[in-house]
């Protein structure tokens, strides 16, 4: 079945830093999408990308969609402690459901 | 606040019992998604219902079965439970097949 791959697994980086992760696949996704999930909590959707080079902002947050269409970045600038968490993404091929990766586990050092 | 509710927070159940999980959508939301998580993991997807119909499944047994109402709430039952049951339960509901999901906050599942 189809595979997300998400980069780091985790990661410590102190308040002020930008932040960079990335979400890559074996197979050209049409839509991806960006979640970050607190303890005890469902995922909460960041960003939606629609289009092969697309980039969006949410914030201080910029999500960018691949050219190849097997990979998607996301980065935070100027992280604060509440960026603390667990960040997801998913891709969805045409007529497929959505495939969720492993995660990146941020913490934020004050 | 993604208007994406579910019920019981959390549930202990011992192995072979069944357990029924519920979830209310937003209204206008036409599909929902079920996923499980085990800690420190992705979700991971268990089955999708659009208009009350499935429409879709990921790789679990039928003991995982579900339904989707009129009133945007839907059911996840999972029979003869097992340990490896135990995780978080997550529920999703978007406008559409292809549409951004919005997840309730799951139900914690403990087998015993």
């Amino acid at each position: 079945g189809q595979q997300l791959n998400q980069s780091p697994q985790s990661m410590f980086i102190q308040e002020g830093e930008d932040v960079s992760m990335n979400c890559t696949s074996s197979s050209i996704f049409n839509t991806w999408l960006w979640y970050k999930q607190d303890p005890g909590e469902g995922p909460v959707l960041l960003i939606a990308l629609y289009k092969a080079g697309e980039l969006t902002s949410n914030g201080r947050l910029t999500a960018q969609f691949g050219i190849t269409r097997k990979d998607s970045f996301l980065n935070i600038s100027a992280s604060i402690p509440s960026d603390v968490g667990i960040y997801f993404c998913a891709g969805q091929r045409y007529g497929q459901n959505f495939v969720f990766g492993p995660g990146t586990r941020l913490s934020v050092l004050p | 606040e993604t208007g994406v509710t579910q019920s019981p927070t959390h549930l202990i159940k011992t192995r072979g019992q069944q357990v029924t999980l519920r979830c209310s959508s937003q209204s206008g939301h036409n599909t929902v998604s079920w996923y499980q998580q085990a800690l420190g993991q992705g979700p991971q997807f268990i089955f999708q219902y659009y208009r009350e119909e499935e429409n879709g499944r990921g790789n679990f047994p039928p003991r995982f079965s579900g339904l989707q109402f009129p009133n945007y709430s839907s059911e996840l039952n999972v029979n003869a439970l097992e340990l490896d049951d135990s995780a978080l339960y997550l529920c999703a509901s978007s406008w559409d097949t292809d549409q951004p999901q919005h997840f309730g906050d799951g139900t914690r599942l403990s087998i015993l």
